[in-house]
């Protein structure tokens, strides 16, 4: 069945970097966008960026531009959010999500989503 | 950047009653190819998201048939049928128009 495992929690001081990997299964991993998003505790869903795991293209949110990377390793099929400088305010559950579109097809957003990583930034 | 607007915040339910939840976007979520570019998304309590409807008013795969989506342009709504108890949690719509893609403030949905 097609799944996204993420990895653990991490728990990282001011200004540090984190890396958050996001392992795909059970489908073409090259054929479907990866977004990620982030929840805050107790607030919504913010969507940060998205990655075509097919040629490595990403775009990101303005907020996030400069200090978010996302790469991908297609031998893994794997994922990898970097959010660097952190700050309190990045305390959140990060998660990555498939886009449900079939290759060629616009985008429609999320149909498989991970299991969450807590990131929690703590001094 | 398109603003996703829900109403209500919270709306507390009765099962096997009918529940409705709008949404509301700043600018047309109809693409040139004729489809509206809405999701809604339930999250329920300790769990990742879920996607219930895809482009407006398609069920995503095993979402029951009690769950409908409708609207075009900027308005949209979610409908209940009927609710069950396995319903509670947070309602997100989001559009996937364009990017960044934005979401709605979340619906609250717990049993009266």
């Amino acid at each position: 069945q097609v799944q996204l495992v993420q990895s653990g929690a991490e728990v990282k001081k001011p200004g540090a970097s984190v890396k958050v990997s996001c392992k795909a299964s059970g489908y073409i991993f090259i054929n479907y966008f990866i977004y990620w998003v982030r929840q805050a505790p107790g607030q919504g869903l913010e969507w940060m960026g998205m990655i075509n795991p097919n040629g490595g293209s990403t775009r990101f949110a303005q907020k996030f531009q400069g200090r978010v990377t996302v790469t991908r390793d297609t031998s893994a099929s794997t994922v990898y959010m970097e959010l660097s400088n952190l700050r309190y305010e990045d305390t959140a559950v990060y998660y990555c999500a498939r886009d449900g579109a079939p290759p060629g097809a616009p985008i429609y957003g999320m149909d498989v989503w991970g299991q969450g990583t807590t990131v929690t930034v703590s001094s | 950047d398109i603003v996703m607007t829900q109403s209500p915040l919270s709306l507390p339910v009765t099962p096997g009653e009918p529940a409705s939840i709008s949404c509301r976007s700043s600018q047309s979520l109809l693409h040139g190819n004729g489809h509206n570019y809405l999701d809604w998304f339930l999250q329920r309590p300790g769990q990742s998201p879920q996607l219930l409807i895809y482009m407006g008013s398609n069920r995503a795969s095993g979402v029951p048939d009690r769950f409908s989506g409708s609207g075009s342009g900027t308005d949209f709504t979610l409908k209940v049928s009927r609710v069950e108890a396995e319903d509670v949690g947070v309602y997100y719509c989001m559009q996937a128009l364009q990017t960044p893609l934005t979401f709605g403030g979340g619906t609250k949905v717990e049993i009266k």
